[in-house]
């Protein structure tokens, strides 16, 4: 079983449309979890990070947490061509030493068709 | 005022040759980290370093030697390069709890 696993799309929405990309992971002492952006050729930016079971909003995004089922997932409403780009689900796991480090899945791909 | 830097920005060379990669942060950020993200975009994480100390070893070959001469920095040697090298080598950097930032990656191909 990967570590995170993430559908690798592409994922075709409509302009104004929501957007929901979904992520699963495996280590159930995940505390932190982020969403990352990546444009093509570009470096990963943070989109959001949430920590507690439940919905977090800001602006058009929206990280919902399950941690039973271990399911984290991102919406973006009023998608725009803009977020076409690969968003990467980023769960922490606890490492060799007191810090936590950051598993990336492989990313799920979003074009924003006009 | 750039956070996260990495040079040089692209790197082609010959299999068999050394090369280094070297990343610098300005954030005073303890931990620092080498990802290699391969042409099916998985992203994955290399090595580790807090307070110059090496903390996350991944199953990488040990032709590849990281270096952090202070926690500000953390360079990536390279040697006898192999095709299966070329990727784009990210360099990010993170508190002890929180996000991670990216350096604008270094695109290595090997020839």
């Amino acid at each position: 079983q990967k570590e995170v696993e993430q559908n690798s799309g592409p994922l075709s929405v409509p302009e104004g449309a929501i957007a929901s990309l979904n992520c699963t992971y495996s280590d159930r002492g995940s505390q932190s979890f982020f969403w990352y952006r990546q444009y093509s050729g570009k470096s990963p930016e943070l989109i959001m990070f949430i920590y507690s079971n439940g919905d977090k909003e800001d602006g058009r995004f929206t990280a919902q947490l399950n941690k039973a089922s271990q399911y984290v997932s991102l919406l973006i409403r009023d998608s725009q061509p803009s977020d076409s780009a690969t968003y990467l689900c980023a769960p922490t796991k606890r490492g060799y030493s007191s810090a936590s480090k950051i598993i990336f899945g492989s990313g799920t791909r979003l074009s924003i068709r006009p | 005022d750039t956070a996260v830097s990495q040079t040089p920005k692209y790197l082609v060379t010959q299999m068999g040759n050394d090369k280094s990669i070297k990343c610098e942060q300005n954030l005073g950020h303890d931990t620092m980290y080498w990802y290699k993200q391969d042409s099916k975009k998985f992203l994955k994480i290399m090595f580790s370093y807090n307070n110059k100390e090496l903390i996350i070893n991944e199953t990488v070959p040990n032709r590849f030697s990281p270096k952090s001469p202070d926690k500000a920095h953390l360079n990536l040697h390279i040697n006898s390069l192999e095709l299966g090298d070329s990727a784009v080598y990210f360099c990010a950097s993170r508190p002890t709890e929180g996000e991670q930032y990216f350096g604008p990656g270094t695109r290595l191909t090997v020839t």
